[in-house]
């Protein structure tokens, strides 16, 4: 089994600010099925990322993803409001699992 | 549209089952697996499993094997979820979601729609 273990557990920034948040896999995880979401509170999570670098459909292009093998990363380029929120890490092969999220607050 | 509405909160006691169903619109219900995600009070969210619509396959993790079912109904394009055996701890939300496009007719967890959650409350 993968275990995903995302850093740091809490990232605090200014609006405007750039945001680069981790994502570490025990074995190696094919790029082709890393995903990232967000979620915020009360809401279900929304997809952002797949295949480590592909943005979803209506994603902005502040959001990009990159990695391969055991480290993977999420950067939001410049934080807008709306992008406070927590953000989680996933791999969706076989026996799919999430990372325990990084919580991106405003500073 | 894609929609994914699932069933009202649920109270349940120590013991007790709990069968949650999440009903699907906008797409042929039978083209994309629904897999199935909770998420604990202020918790991350984990994977339990997945049900193939269209013949009923399922695969759960390990650690809900032998707890949970998952079944569907086609004629109504409703998945339904039920854990069994409840205890405190199962307290969460619990999601259906849909696979994402790319995946039509596949396993593969990549969620592009998402139910609006189901809060499952297990008290004595």
């Amino acid at each position: 089994e993968i275990v995903l273990t995302q850093s740091p557990g809490t990232l605090s920034l200014s609006p405007g600010e750039r945001a680069t948040l981790s994502c570490r896999a025990s074995q190696s995880v094919s790029s082709t099925y890393l995903a990232w979401y967000q979620q915020k509170p009360g809401q279900a999570p929304r997809l952002l990322i797949y295949g480590a670098s592909s943005r979803a459909t209506g994603i902005p292009d502040r959001f990009s993803g990159s990695g391969s093998g055991t480290d993977f990363t999420l950067t939001i380029s410049r934080l807008e409001p709306e992008d406070f929120a927590v953000y989680y890490c996933q791999q969706y092969g076989s026996s799919p699992a999430f990372g325990g999220g990084t919580k991106v607050e405003i500073k | 549209q894609v929609q994914l509405v699932q069933s009202g909160a649920e109270v349940e006691k120590p013991g007790a089952s709990v069968k949650v169903s999440c009903k699907a619109s906008g797409y042929t219900f039978t083209d994309y697996y629904i897999h199935w995600v909770r998420q604990a009070p202020g918790q991350g969210l984990e994977w339990m499993g997945w049900i193939n619509p269209n013949s009923g396959g399922t695969n759960y993790a390990q650690r809900f094997q032998g707890r949970v079912t998952m079944t569907r109904d086609t004629s109504i394009s409703t998945a339904y979820m039920e854990l069994s055996r409840l205890r405190s701890d199962d307290t969460a939300v619990y999601y259906c979601a849909r696979v994402h496009y790319y995946y039509s007719g596949a396993y593969y967890a990549l969620l592009d729609y998402w139910g609006q959650g189901t809060l499952v409350t297990v008290s004595s």
